[in-house]
């Protein structure tokens, strides 16, 4: 089941802060960020393995809550290079058949 | 270096052709993966390939059809193409080799395919 993101667009000012949810009806196990520019390919950002587990990335960072079945992606201090589209991805299934399966995305644009 | 390169980039062609994108990867991992992004961004697995061995078909047509000659390539071809298979399709690889959990993937830079 693709988890869930919030929201679906955001439009910033450099500087200014964001915060991407995710959610999933089901219990999540680890959670994938990628951010994907425009026209080109997404590009891993960060895994969460761990409930409570927290990552950082020059200013972004993520936030995993296990109970909750949910992840937030923090852009603090955004900067024009964070525009694109963020996704996060969840495991579904196990061993060799499982698959990353990702939310529907969320639009950031930072303007000057 | 290209760590996963997929070609073509673009590809424009008409209904009922017939097409094939590569794809290669020189990071030594054992799963490559083909993904399709739709005109809304949605991204969606559709194989994945294990050494070689078909692991994951999503509900995909009987027209697409993946090969994967040996563990560095991945090659998709699809049959009698239609106007609905428009879209970006990315080859991707992953150091999964069959555990408990997925590791980071690789994306190719996307091939823009564009069926008129």
């Amino acid at each position: 089941q693709q988890p869930v993101q919030s929201p679906q667009a955001v439009i910033l000012r450099e500087g200014e802060d964001a915060v991407i949810n995710c959610s999933s009806s089901k219990a999540l196990y680890s959670v994938h960020w990628y951010r994907q520019k425009h026209g080109e390919a997404p590009v891993f950002l960060m895994i969460l393995l761990k409930g409570g587990e927290q990552k950082g990335h020059d200013k972004i960072s993520a936030s995993f809550n296990e109970k909750k079945q949910q992840s937030s992606l923090y852009l603090t201090a955004s900067q024009l290079s964070y525009s694109g589209t963020y996704f996060c991805g969840t495991f579904k299934g196990s061993g060799n058949t499982g698959k990353l399966i990702f939310g529907q995305g969320t639009t950031l644009q930072v303007k000057p | 270096d290209t760590a996963v390169s997929q070609t073509p980039k673009y590809l424009v062609t008409q209904m009922g052709n017939d097409k094939s994108i590569k794809c290669e990867q020189n990071l030594g991992h054992d799963t490559m993966y083909w993904y399709k992004q739709d005109s809304k961004k949605f991204l969606k697995i559709m194989f994945s390939y294990n050494n070689k061995e078909l692991i994951i078909n999503e509900t995909v047509p009987n027209r697409f059809s993946p090969k994967s000659p040996d563990k560095a390539h991945l090659n998709l071809h699809i049959n009698s193409l239609e106007l609905g298979d428009s879209a970006v399709y990315f080859c991707a690889s992953s150091p999964y080799s069959g555990g408990t959990e997925i590791n980071t993937i690789y994306f190719g830079e996307g091939s823009w395919l564009t069926v008129v």
